[in-house]
């Protein structure tokens, strides 16, 4: 099983600065890697795919990189409704696939 | 509007049967393949299970910690997926989502989610 390992746990943001979290793979995934976005009480929304690919409506300052095992989610000009839980998940073995633990995006 | 609309979940006894819907809208229900995944209280996402697309057959798919005891099936003529859940334990306990896979071939991302239904399994 491919573990996907996020960091950090938690990230302590002021709106309008810069986040950048972190997901690293146990072994190469390639570019099959997609973010998601919770919210609170919320299903997970597809912020990105293919590492770099920004899903039909996601704004531009949500951008993904990486490739192989060091995968990076970067949201610039945090804004008020970007406080949320990311997930990163790999798909290069589905199924099952497998989900990193999560990072929370929090307000300092 | 592509829209997924759950129903069904609730509090069930330890070994009781349950079944849960996915109602799709706005979009070609049978060419996608949908997914089932779950989040126990306080935790990470993880996969339960999948159909296929009508297209290419339409097979179900399992994690092994719910194999032999949950069925996935789709209706087409209703746009519904269905994921039945039997011998339920306390580990079922968790919201429940579906998903669309968002291509037919099988994109193994996933671009639309229903809003997630509750299952909690005690005694």
């Amino acid at each position: 099983e491919i573990v996907m390992t996020q960091s950090p746990a938690t990230l302590s943001v002021s709106p309008g600065e810069r986040a950048t979290l972190s997901c690293t793979a146990s072994q190469s995934v390639g570019s099959n890697l997609a973010w998601y976005q919770q919210k609170p009480g919320q299903a997970p929304r597809l912020l990105i795919h293919g590492a770099s690919t920004r899903a039909t409506g996601i704004p531009a300052r949500f951008s993904g990189g990486g490739s192989g095992t060091q995968f990076t989610l970067a949201i610039t000009g945090l804004q008020s409704e970007d406080f949320a839980v990311y997930y990163c998940h790999q798909y290069n073995n589905w199924p099952p696939g497998t989900f990193g633990q999560g990072t929370k995006v929090e307000i300092k | 509007e592509v829209q997924l609309v759950q129903s069904g979940g609730g509090l069930v006894n330890p070994g009781r049967s349950l079944r849960l819907s996915c109602t799709a809208s706005g979009f070609s229900f049978s060419i996608h393949p949908m997914i089932w995944f779950r989040q126990a209280p306080g935790k990470g996402l993880e996969w339960v299970g999948l159909i296929g697309s009508t297209p290419y057959g339409g097979r179900p798919e399992y994690a092994a910690s719910v194999q032999g005891r949950f069925s996935i099936s789709r209706d087409d003529s209703k746009s519904v997926a269905y994921l039945q859940m039997n011998s339920l334990k306390t580990e079922d306990t968790a919201m429940y989502y579906c998903a669309r896979d968002a291509d037919r071939n099988g994109a193994y991302y996933f671009d639309f989610w229903g809003q997630g239904t509750l299952v909690a399994v005690s005694s």
